[in-house]
């Protein structure tokens, strides 16, 4: 079945330590999307990829790095300088439509102390 | 303002009533819309996108209106499963523009 995988599902860090959540989609989308949720509020844009080889800043980029050297693949780095680190990040993933609706991975919940 | 505003609810009806949900967008350019469900600590899931003559996807009724620059989401019939938060997003036109409301949170009763 077609979907995307995120791992892990649940993720401990301590302070100061860097951190890479996988994100893999075998749906043949070009577009795939890093958000991070916090209790009560909207999804918001961390990065984003249209292309391979290409991404995008979105919203909150800062303290965060990303890769997509497959179109399969889209690792994001939660670095030391991301000062509120502990959320829930989830991936997702598109066509390149503007009417495309997202498909999401499970999610990775990160907790630092 | 905020650019995709839903009112938070909770939202607490019995089994097998309606029950509606507004979503308001600031921005006029906005182009597509859609509806999510997330159930508490799991990933959002389209529920359904939301044309301009409005459509129907079973019990669940979604409607747009651009004049007033809000989308509607009606669900009948309600069933104990419909318990969940459902996000409300809204495309200006590009994958940077997309944005998500805060989510309404209904509660089924028995």
């Amino acid at each position: 079945d077609g979907g995307i995988t995120q791992s892990p599902k649940y993720l401990f860090r301590k302070e100061g330590q860097n951190v890479t959540l996988s994100c893999e989609q075998n749906l043949n989308h070009d577009a795939m999307y890093w958000y991070r949720q916090d209790p009560g509020q909207g999804l918001r844009l961390i990065y984003y990829s249209q292309i391979v080889n290409d991404f995008q800043k979105g919203d909150i980029a800062e303290g965060y790095s990303v890769s997509r050297e497959k179109k399969e693949s889209f690792p994001l780095t939660v670095t030391s300088a991301q000062k509120n680190p502990t959320a829930f990040y989830l991936c997702a993933s598109s066509i390149t439509s503007v009417n495309s609706p997202l498909h999401f991975g499970n999610g990775t919940r990160l907790t630092v102390t | 303002r905020k650019e995709v505003e839903q009112d938070p609810g909770p939202f607490n009806v019995p089994e097998g009533a309606t029950v509606a949900f507004n979503c308001t967008y600031s921005n006029s350019a906005s182009q597509s819309f859609f509806w999510y469900r997330q159930d508490c600590r799991k990933e959002p899931k389209l529920l359904m996108s939301v044309y301009s003559s409005g459509n129907e996807d079973g019990r669940f009724t979604a409607q747009l209106n651009r004049a007033s620059q809000y989308i509607s989401l009606l669900i009948r019939d309600s069933k104990l499963s419909d318990s969940a938060t459902y996000l409300c997003v809204v495309n200006k036109g590009s994958a940077r523009q997309l944005t998500f409301g805060s989510g309404t949170q209904l509660t089924v009763l028995p």
